[in-house]
């Protein structure tokens, strides 16, 4: 069963661009969610997507979007990059059909972004 | 707000050593709490959670937190550290519609 995956691995940049990070989650899981972690920090929620729409957002620019698809699988985008949005970008997929009171996140091995 | 504090940066310990790290949450409701370990250049690996029930809750690794509701804290504790433990530690505690809110994170060295 293979677990959640994210591509690329690296990614440089430059200020200006556009980058796209593509995440798969892990089979059955049907939520994806976003995380940015920037170098010395703790991951920060970003958005989530289920059934194909946004459901929650954190305090990020609009800069930032998403998109998932019929499969699950999701997208996130960043526009007019900025020095500031080198991180690691962190996928994590979750299901409502879980179980118990809270449905536990499973994480990639996120996608390592560098703009210069 | 919802919040997570891990009041240390860094820790160092000798092989063999026990081990606690701190983490104080600030949440309204019954929390659902979770500490994570990030090796260099990896993603998150769960070590534990706590969503009700006993205080004391096992993890892998040989890792434990005891939920303290009256001191807001899930701290970690490990009774002897391996070499391999080095690593970032973080605490999350769970919100609704699963979002994680997450501490800064306490870097773990471990000197043999």
């Amino acid at each position: 069963d293979a677990g959640v995956t994210q591509s690329p691995t690296h990614l440089i940049k430059t200020r200006g661009q556009q980058v796209t990070l593509r995440c798969s989650p892990k089979s059955g899981h049907d939520t994806v969610s976003w995380y940015q972690q920037a170098l010395g920090q703790g991951p920060q929620f970003i958005f989530q997507y289920y059934e194909e729409e946004e459901r929650q957002r954190g305090n990020f620019p609009d800069r930032f979007s998403g998109h998932q698809f019929p499969n699950y699988s999701s997208e996130l985008n960043v526009n007019a990059l900025l020095l500031g949005d080198s991180a690691l970008y962190l996928c994590a997929s979750s299901s409502p059909t879980s179980g118990g009171p809270y449905n536990e996140q499973f994480f990639g091995p996120g996608t390592r972004l560098t703009v210069l | 707000a919802q919040s997570v504090t891990q009041p240390d940066i860094h820790i160092t310990v000798s092989e063999g050593a026990s081990l606690e790290l701190r983490c104080n949450y600030s949440y309204g409701a019954t929390p659902y709490l979770f500490w994570y370990v990030q090796s260099p250049g990896q993603g998150l690996q769960l070590l534990l959670k706590y969503f009700s029930g006993d205080t004391l809750v096992q993890g892998i690794k040989g890792f434990e937190a005891e939920f303290k509701r009256s001191q807001s804290s899930f701290n970690l504790r490990k009774p002897s550290v391996h070499w391999s433990d080095a690593a970032e530690y973080f605490c999350a505690v769970g919100a609704k519609t699963d979002k994680l809110i997450f501490g800064t994170g306490t870097r773990l060295q471990v000197f043999p």
